[in-house]
């Protein structure tokens, strides 16, 4: 069965490292985001793609980024962890529904 | 900016019960719309969803209901069961100054009492 899986699952990382968050996909969607999830925002939009080097920023873009090199990934980077950045991160694809990801806990230190 | 906001926060409902969870878009051009769940430690789930086109759609124990005059969506469950107790999301699809993108709202938690 087509999937889309995310890792790793939890991640505790120090102020200031650089973080990359894996994003794998199955379905064979060109549409890929990445959201982050805080308690009161909800999901909130990062970066997304429509197609293999396609890349756009979201409404919270800042400190972050990703590349789009192949169908199946869009890996999330963090360029120098911020405490700002604790959240859960959560990968979708789609072709109309959103498909998600089980998510990432990233904790900053 | 553009947003879609869910009217109560929480919601508790006895087991067997009918549950009414509402959302307010405020996009008019959104012209499509999706309800999800999401349980605890778990990814978005789709429900169900609905075109600008359409004003009701029925799915298994479920059915969305779109009232675009108002740009109020709801999702009513029913004979809601325990494995109902989530919390629910809508989303919407329309233009932003970053492109068109889903809207999500803050959820609603859903709590079935046996």
């Amino acid at each position: 069965d087509a999937e889309i899986t995310q890792s790793p699952r939890h991640k505790i990382t120090e102020t200031g490292r650089q973080v990359t968050l894996a994003c794998h996909q199955t379905w064979n969607h060109n549409n890929m985001f990445w959201y982050r999830q805080d308690l009161g925002h909800g999901l909130r939009l990062i970066h997304y793609s429509y197609g293999v080097q396609d890349t756009n920023k979201g409404e919270v873009s800042d400190g972050y980024s990703v590349s789009r090199s192949n169908t199946e990934d869009l890996p999330l980077t963090l360029e120098s962890a911020a405490s700002s950045q604790t959240s859960v991160y959560f990968c979708a694809s789609s072709e109309d529904r959103s498909t998600f990801g089980p998510g990432t806990r990233l904790t900053v230190t | 900016g553009e947003s879609v906001g869910l009217h109560l926060p929480t919601l508790s409902v006895q087991e067997g019960d009918n549950s009414i969870i509402n959302c307010a878009y405020s996009n008019s051009a959104s012209d499509y719309f999706i309800w999800y769940k999401q349980e605890s430690g778990k990814g978005p789930q789709f429900i169900i969803d609905i075109r600008s086109n359409m004003d009701k759609r029925q799915g298994q124990r479920v059915t969305v209901l779109l009232n675009k005059t108002v740009k109020h969506l709801s999702l009513q469950i029913a004979a809601t069961q325990p494995g109902d107790s989530a919390v629910y999301f809508c989303a919407g699809w329309g233009l932003s100054n970053t492109g068109n993108q889903f809207y999500f709202g803050t959820g609603t938690s859903l709590t079935v009492i046996p």
